[in-house]
């Protein structure tokens, strides 16, 4: 059974970067059928794509955080990175990681359990 | 951007009875929309895709239907573990959620 976790600091300063990391099990971050992906939800609110990578490291953004956000994988591993600049305390949510099916753009069949992201000093 | 509204925002309803719920899309998504299932404090969970695919271990009494702009989930029956937030996705651009309808016990 396929089991995504995702990992970092719960707490982060205004204007630092988050930085999180997904870790795969039960199946290979190599696939290629699959891509994979980080979507966030504040608390209380709805769910907003953040972005996704291919294993090969091909990305893509939301343009609305294209700016400030980057995203990696370690195939060695069997994990892939978030990393967002420059927060506030509109960053402040729930962050998923998530197996990406990519029909012409992806859906979510697979996800972490969510770990919660506070910013604030 | 595509936008997705979702509707009812809250719908109460009575355990055995049939829910609809309702999403649009800002312009045509195709057949690309997929909806998902969330429990307080739990993970989204893929329900539908493709607008009316059940995804692997879903319940026959969830099904949806619709394309274009106008798509709907219906539960048929509804159970005591049905009650939860719904959301649309939309994955013919980048992806986008709508708000999220809840449903809860009338």
């Amino acid at each position: 059974q396929l089991q995504l976790q995702e990992s970092g600091p719960g707490l982060v300063k205004p204007s630092e970067t988050l930085s999180l990391t997904c870790t795969v099990s039960g199946g290979s971050i190599s696939s290629s059928s699959y891509y994979w992906g980080w979507i966030r939800q504040p608390p209380g609110k709805g769910l907003e794509w953040i972005g996704s990578i291919y294993y090969s490291g091909s990305t893509y953004y939301n343009p609305s955080l294209k700016s400030r956000v980057t995203i990696s994988v370690d195939t060695s591993k069997n994990q892939f990175s978030l990393k967002l600049s420059s927060v506030t305390a509109a960053d402040t949510a729930v962050y998923y990681c998530a197996r990406a099916i990519m029909i012409v753009e992806p859906l979510f069949d697979y996800w972490g359990q969510g770990t919660l992201v506070t910013v604030s000093s | 951007e595509i936008v997705m509204t979702q509707s009812p925002a809250t719908l109460s309803v009575s355990p055995g009875e049939r829910a609809t719920l309702s999403c649009r899309a800002s312009q045509s998504v195709s057949s690309n929309l997929a909806w998902y299932q969330q429990k307080p404090g739990q993970a989204p969970r893929l329900l539908i895709y493709g607008a009316s695919t059940r995804a692997t271990g879903i319940p026959a009494r969830f099904s949806g239907s619709g394309s274009g702009t106008e798509f709907t989930l219906t539960i048929s029956s509804l159970q005591s573990e049905d009650f939860a937030v719904y959301y649309c996705q939309q994955y013919n651009n980048w992806p986008t959620f709508g708000g999220g309808t809840k449903v809860e016990i009338k």
